[in-house]
């Protein structure tokens, strides 16, 4: 079942523009992962953030995560035309060790030249 | 170090068939899962796998089954296939088993059930 729900569905942009995605979960978390999936392909491992952070960064990359909403959000800072690919984010339960993600549904970012 | 493999890549099978797809993950990683993908339910957890054990399950059928090996290759089965199991099914590997556990994914097996 899925944990995590993520909006918006899709989102288009222009390049040099920001984008933001949101996560939303239902449980006590371990850590949230954000992944990229490039056409049906393999997903792609972007960041981590542990449920005592509260703000990460990597690259253009910006994730943050409020444990008290159950929410995360994922910005991408002055997007290219190779951003463009599905965002998930998954989460690692507190009470489940292991390699064990649950993923939202997925973001579908368009960032046109 | 190469990444994680599946094999094959793609697959057409027949409904009541049965199907293997075999995963190696990177060197060095001896957790590895298994993921199912389709448009309506998304990516759903099938089951993990560490020193050949079974350390995790997702909420599919029986029908649904893995190994490890020890050289931390893994298989998994689905017998008696139906067409609801027409998915990218997706396998990752991990160098560690708690906590930060980051999945590196492998491109995945098609799998079409006719």
């Amino acid at each position: 079942s899925q944990q995590g729900e993520e909006d918006p569905q899709a989102l288009s942009i222009q390049e040099g523009e920001n984008a933001t995605m949101n996560c939303s979960y239902k449980t006590s978390i371990n850590n949230l992962q954000w992944y990229r999936q490039n056409s049906g392909r393999g997903l792609v491992h972007l960041i981590l953030i542990r449920s005592n952070e509260r703000e990460k960064h990597s690259g253009r990359l910006r994730v943050t995560l409020d444990t008290s909403k159950k929410s995360s959000s994922l910005l991408i800072t002055a997007s290219r035309a190779a951003d463009t690919a599905s965002y998930f984010c998954a989460t690692a339960e507190e009470h489940n060790q292991g390699g064990k993600l649950i993923f939202g549904q997925g973001t579908e970012l368009s960032v046109k030249p | 170090k190469a990444g994680v493999t599946q094999t094959p890549r793609y697959l057409i099978k027949t409904r009541g068939q049965q199907v293997t797809l075999s995963c190696s993950p990177i060197s060095g990683h001896r957790s590895v899962s298994w993921y199912q993908q389709t448009p309506g339910q998304g990516l759903q957890f099938l089951f993990e796998y560490f020193s050949e054990t079974q350390r995790n399950k997702g909420n599919f059928p029986g029908r649904f089954s893995g190994r490890q090996f020890s050289n931390s290759r893994s298989e998994m089965n689905v017998s008696t296939l139906e067409l609801g199991d027409s998915a990218l099914y997706l396998c990752a590997s991990s160098p560690r088993v708690e906590r930060d556990n980051e999945q590196f994914f492998g491109p995945g097996t098609r799998l079409t059930v006719l």
